[in-house]
């Protein structure tokens, strides 16, 4: 059974600082990866999806990674904005169609 | 395109009731799926379509049902609401060909 797991549930930065959140999951047999957005109280906004076959996509200042092997993908934010504040939330899924495996997020609050 | 969208936004329900939450798309996407968010579990697969006429259950699925008789719609029922099922609920919907997953804005329930 895949689960997918987000470390740091939370992170606090000042505005200007380049970081990265972390997505591990379990079964390496992943058809794809999505990462997303939530606002509070909004639904999900799509950012980026990572297909199996990819090592990475970019999109602006957001860069994710895809380590198969491993289990990880990261998303890199390049010099953060307060805008950004927000939860991020990963999601694998293992076939097509079936859907997808979320994590618990990471809550993003950027300083200004 | 409107969208992925969602009725009501907010509804409150007394124990034992039933009820429909409404979720439908414009943009001719095959895949559809119902979410439950709750806080510190994330968000929670309920049941899944891949097309008009065919349904299958996520991890949650105990107390819902659903059916797809068009692409266009993917109605969620509650048969005998329970408190358990207070929540806030997504729709969302993908194309085969991409799998880019569109959320709808939710539906915030309370089962008293």
């Amino acid at each position: 059974k895949q689960e997918v797991t987000q470390i740091p549930a939370a992170l606090s930065v000042p505005e200007g600082e380049n970081l990265v959140l972390n997505c591990s999951f379990t079964d390496s047999a992943i058809y794809n990866l999505q990462w997303f957005r939530q606002d509070p109280g909004k639904g999900l906004t799509s950012l980026l999806l990572i297909q199996s076959s990819q090592r990475e996509q970019t999109s602006g200042r957001l860069n994710a990674s895809l380590d198969k092997s491993s289990g990880r993908s990261t998303l890199y934010i390049a010099a953060s904005q307060p805008g950004d504040s927000a939860t991020y939330l990963c999601a694998a899924s293992n076939q097509a169609g079936t859907a997808l495996i979320f994590g618990k997020g990471t809550t993003l609050s950027v300083s200004s | 395109n409107a969208g992925v969208t969602q009725t009501p936004k907010f509804q409150v329900l007394k124990t034992g009731q039933s009820m429909t939450l409404q979720c439908a798309q414009d943009m001719n996407h095959e895949y559809m799926s119902w979410y439950r968010q709750d806080p510190g579990m994330g968000l929670r697969l309920i049941h899944y379509s891949v097309g008009a006429g065919i349904t299958d259950q996520g991890e949650v699925p105990n107390g819902y049902n659903v059916s797809r008789s068009t692409t266009e719609d993917f109605p969620l029922r509650l048969l005998s609401a329970a408190p358990s099922q207070t929540s806030v609920y997504f729709c969302a919907s993908s194309w085969k060909g991409d799998e880019t997953q569109y959320f709808g804005p939710g539906t915030r329930l309370l089962v008293l």
